[in-house]
């Protein structure tokens, strides 16, 4: 079984759409995240959720908007899909806010291209 | 978090040992080194972490500076499939420690394992 899930692994897409990534983790975690790693490779923390509850939100866009329907779910929606939106977004998991960094486990990625 | 410097690129030889240096010249005494990599088309996933003494687990080695400056990543029989993006971070432990904040990831030493 898949840790951390993410859905789907590649969409491409038309500037000006609204589009969802979903994620699901089997973990049991409390805590789930959404990253983004752009063209160059940086990879950056976008959103946190623990227990439904967002508890950090870098500065993205408010375009972005995470949504947890249960905890072990935490989907990205992104509305109005710009051409520098296009990143590979990773989704991830931690038991808690207090896990190390060695407690966190990542899904394998959406591609998003906005064309 | 402390910065972190490492080198872009290295090649290792499959079956030899590869060596993965990582300078923290400004790590805090609370501040725990962790290794992370990156394989092609995947998520992060967590190596090794240590704090002062030197570390081993099934995956690799962890060798720390006795002043903490700098630190070396070993694994010590590479295969093909080690090929990937090599990630050291510099974070405290505990909230803040990689939950609240999300991890800081650099540009990473991309490690190719050669035939």
């Amino acid at each position: 079984d898949t840790a951390v899930s993410q859905t789907p692994k590649y969409l491409v897409t038309q500037m000006g759409n609204d589009k969802s990534i979903k994620c699901e983790q089997n973990l049991g975690h409390d805590t789930m995240y959404w990253y983004k790693q752009d063209s160059k490779k940086f990879l950056k923390i976008m959103f946190s959720y623990n227990n439904k509850e967002l508890i950090i939100n870098e500065t993205v866009p408010n375009r972005f908007s995470p949504k947890s329907p249960d905890k072990a779910h935490l989907n990205l929606h992104i509305n109005s899909l710009e051409l520098g939106d296009s990143a590979v977004y990773f989704c991830a998991s931690s038991q808690d806010l207090t896990s190390a960094p060695r407690g966190y486990t990542f899904g394998s990625g959406t591609r998003l291209t906005v064309v | 978090d402390a910065k972190t410097t490492q080198p872009p690129s290295m090649d290792c030889a499959e079956g030899r040992a590869a060596n993965l240096p990582c300078n923290h010249s400004t790590i805090s005494g609370n501040e725990y080194v962790y290794w992370y990599r990156q394989i092609h088309s995947q998520g992060p996933q967590y190596i090794i972490h240590g704090l002062k003494n030197n570390e081993t687990n099934e995956m690799a080695s962890l060798i720390i500076t006795e002043d903490r400056k700098s630190s070396t990543l070993i694994l010590p029989h590479a295969t093909l499939r080690d090929t990937a993006v090599y990630y050291c971070i510099v974070r405290v432990a505990g909230v803040g420690g990689g939950g609240a904040d999300g991890l800081t990831f650099g540009k990473g030493t991309h490690l190719i394992i050669q035939p």
